[in-house]
């Protein structure tokens, strides 16, 4: 099992849609958790933390389940502008790294 | 001005010969990393520095070699580039070792082997 697993997509939207992402991850020892994004032919570029009381930042949600080692980004009112690929990444206790998924792609759709 | 640099931008070589990326980070980070991101867009660490000082190698080839002159700049050289070394490289800075920090990414470098 990879560390670190996301549907690989492409999710394809309507503009004003919302939609919902997931990413497991097997280590239970993982400490915090990230939701980077990364445009086509970009660098992967923060989004936003992830805090285990769920936190929210404009138009996007990120929580945290520990006890079904998840996490998810909810995008409400989608616009073109957030097409990209979104990638979660994870950090284990102990570990000096953190681990990336393999992203989820995002098309949204005019 | 660009926080995290890297040069070239792309990279088109024959298999066989050796190659260097240099990369530098002007945010005074102490934590520096490469990433190999493959053709299925998978993003893997190779390396992270401390300090200068070697804290991560993710059983990576022994013909990538990093070197640390100082904490603001991570280079990479490649020996004897294999068709599989054919990937955008991505360095990376953070303040500390990664541990609940932001990375800070290079635009990446775009290395073809042919």
């Amino acid at each position: 099992r990879k560390e670190v697993e996301q549907d690989p997509g492409p999710f394809n939207v309507p503009e004003g849609a919302t939609v919902a992402f997931n990413c497991t991850y097997s280590n239970s020892a993982s400490q915090s958790f990230f939701w980077y994004r990364q445009d086509c032919r970009k660098e992967p570029k923060l989004l936003m933390s992830v805090y285990s009381s769920g936190n929210e930042d404009g138009r996007f949600t990120a929580q945290l389940n520990r006890a079904s080692q998840y996490i998810s980004l909810l995008i409400r009112d989608s616009k073109l502008s957030d097409s990209a690929t979104y990638l979660c990444v994870v950090n284990i206790r102990g570990y000096q790294k953190v681990t990336f998924g393999t992203g989820t792609k995002l098309q949204v759709i005019p | 001005d660009t926080a995290v640099s890297q040069t070239p931008k792309y990279l088109v070589t024959q298999m066989g010969n050796d190659k260097s990326i240099k990369c530098e980070q002007n945010l005074g980070h102490d934590t520096m990393y490469w990433y190999k991101q493959d053709s299925k867009k998978f993003l893997k660490i190779m390396f992270s520095y401390n300090n200068k000082e070697l804290i991560i190698n993710e059983t990576v080839p022994n013909r990538f070699s990093p070197k640390s002159p100082d904490k603001a700049h991570l280079n990479l050289h490649i020996n004897s580039l294999e068709l599989g070394d054919s990937a955008v490289y991505f360095c990376a800075s953070s303040p500390q070792d990664g541990n609940q920090e932001t990375q800070y990414f290079g635009p990446g470098t775009r290395l073809l082997v042919l």
